[in-house]
C-alpha cells in the first residue's frame, strides 16, 4: 500500500516552460487536493477534486490546471512556469469530508 | 482576519514539560478540525482529529471550543522527538467538497 505518490521529487524549470506534476493514490479516496507551501505562508489550496470528473479551484489556482479522469490520479499542470511558482507542492487525498488528508512526500519546484 | 490563525512560536521547552498550542478560526460553520505535525522538509502528517467533546491520544489532548472558535493541543511529558511544526487545520464548508484550510503552524523545540 503506497499511499499518495508524487513525482518528480525535485524539478528545475526555466521561465515559460510547462510541466505536469504527477499524483497517484491507491487508497480509493474520492477527495484529492493540491497545495503549495511557501515560507511564512502555510499551505495554500490550489485545486481540489471530490471525485473523478469533478474539480474546482482553491485559493491560488492561477497558472495551474488539473483534471481527474480516474479516482487514482490527479495531475497538476503548470501552463507557463514563472519564478513566483517556485514552491513545494503537496498532493493529498481523503476518503471524505470528516476525515483528514494523507499527503504525498512533495515536489520541490524551482523556476529560474 | 486570517481564516485560521496560530502563534508561529517557536516554543522552546525542556524535555518532560507540558506545552499547549491554541488556534483560532473565523468561520463558525466549520465542521471538522485537525492537528497535523510537519517535520522539516517533510510532508504534513495527521496527528489527531479534534472532536467536540475533546479527545486524547497518549500524551496528546485536543480540545474544541465552538463558542470562542478555537481549538487547542496539549502535549504532556514532551520528548525530543516532538520537535516539529504543528499545523492547525479546519474544514470550511464550500457546498461542493472538502476544503481544508491550514494555519501557518506553531514551531515546537524540545530541548535537553
Amino acid at each position: 500500500n503506497a499511499g499518495v505518490t508524487q513525482t518528480p521529487k525535485f524539478q528545475v524549470l526555466k521561465t515559460g516552460q510547462s510541466m505536469t506534476l504527477q499524483c497517484a493514490q491507491d487508497m480509493n479516496h474520492e477527495y484529492m487536493s493540491w497545495y503549495r507551501q511557501d515560507p511564512g505562508m502555510g499551505l495554500r489550496l490550489i485545486h481540489y477534486s471530490v471525485g473523478a470528473g469533478i474539480t474546482d479551484q482553491g485559493e491560488v489556482p492561477n497558472g495551474y490546471n488539473v483534471s481527474r479522469s480516474t479516482t487514482e490520479d490527479f495531475p497538476l499542470r503548470l501552463l507557463s512556469a514563472a519564478p513566483s511558482q517556485t514552491s513545494v507542492y503537496f498532493c493529498a487525498s481523503s476518503p471524505g469530508q470528516i476525515y483528514g488528508y494523507t499527503f504525498g512526500s512533495g515536489t520541490r519546484l524551482t523556476v529560474v | 482576519r486570517k481564516e485560521v490563525e496560530q502563534d508561529p512560536g517557536p516554543f522552546n521547552v525542556p524535555e518532560g514539560a507540558t506545552v499547549a498550542f491554541n488556534c483560532t478560526y473565523s468561520n463558525s460553520a466549520s465542521q471538522s478540525f485537525f492537528w497535523y505535525r510537519q517535520d522539516c522538509r517533510k510532508e504534513p502528517k495527521l496527528l489527531m482529529s479534534v472532536y467536540s467533546s475533546g479527545n486524547e491520544d497518549g500524551r496528546f489532548t485536543a480540545q474544541l471550543n465552538r463558542a470562542s472558535q478555537y481549538i487547542s493541543l496539549l502535549i504532556r511529558d514532551s520528548k525530543l522527538s516532538d520537535s516539529a511544526t504543528y499545523l492547525c487545520v479546519v474544514n470550511f464548508p464550500t457546498g461542493g467538497g472538502n476544503k481544508l484550510t491550514f494555519g501557518t503552524g506553531t514551531q515546537l523545540k524540545v530541548e535537553l
